[in-house]
């Protein structure tokens, strides 16, 4: 197994369009979670996964940005009717079991609304 | 005021100098990253710890629980250690998300 992976690595998008990145963790973590990261800063949490079931949504994820993970391997972020503001690193980041264990971490997908 | 402080947000050093990164917490936390990000994005994480101290190659994790305080050291530091530096901590017992702080932008000069 490779790692984290996601993809596309890069995306520019217009204003108004809808866009969806994918995240595929590695095999047998059962926790996948979704982080954003804007220029110069630390990344912030989105939401996370356990196997298929979302835990957690950060107030940071309006309602025009939904995920899934439908059978608890890859994960969907879709953002709706993209705004400027969106514009930013998406991680994606995935860890075994819970209770203190390393997250591991995806490239990234780069978004730049026009 | 953001829960994780991280300082300094930007340091630059020469070859071999002994490098220390600081970080601290307003909360009771379980766990504290230290990850390395490289130009391009991608996350490496480097030490996970909630006690003591770790240590791996020229790379040292303390944190102090006390004094809601952790730092990375790195000694002979290289010019393949720049990189930027972030501490995340995750904020207490059955709460699996990290809280970020800003980063350390470290440059090592040769």
């Amino acid at each position: 197994d490779t790692g984290v992976s996601q993809d596309p690595r890069h995306k520019i998008t217009k204003r108004g369009q809808n866009v969806t990145f994918r995240c595929d963790p590695i095999s047998e973590h059962n926790r996948l979670y979704w982080y954003r990261q804007t220029l110069g800063q630390g990344p912030e949490f989105l939401t996370y996964f356990q196997n298929e079931a979302q835990l957690e949504k950060s107030r940071l994820l309006s309602d025009r940005f939904s995920a899934e993970r439908p059978k608890g391997s890859f994960s969907t972020l879709e953002i709706q009717r993209t705004e400027q503001g969106d514009s930013a690193m998406y991680l994606c980041a995935s860890s075994l079991l819970a209770g203190g264990e390393t997250q591991y971490f995806g490239p990234g997908t780069r978004l730049l609304v026009l | 005021k953001n829960e994780v402080e991280q300082s300094p947000q930007n340091l630059t050093a020469q070859e071999g100098e002994f490098i220390t990164i600081n970080c601290s917490y307003s909360v009771g936390i379980s766990a504290l990253h230290w990850l390395q990000q490289h130009p391009g994005g991608g996350i490496v994480s480097l030490f996970m710890l909630s006690s003591g101290k770790k240590k791996h190659g020229r790379l040292i994790a303390t944190i102090n629980i006390q004094e809601k305080h952790s730092s990375l050291h790195i000694t002979a530091s290289h010019p393949r250690d720049s990189a930027v530096y972030i501490c995340a901590a995750r904020m207490g017992f059955g709460n699996e998300k990290l809280t970020f702080g800003t980063g350390t932008r470290l440059t090592i000069i040769p």
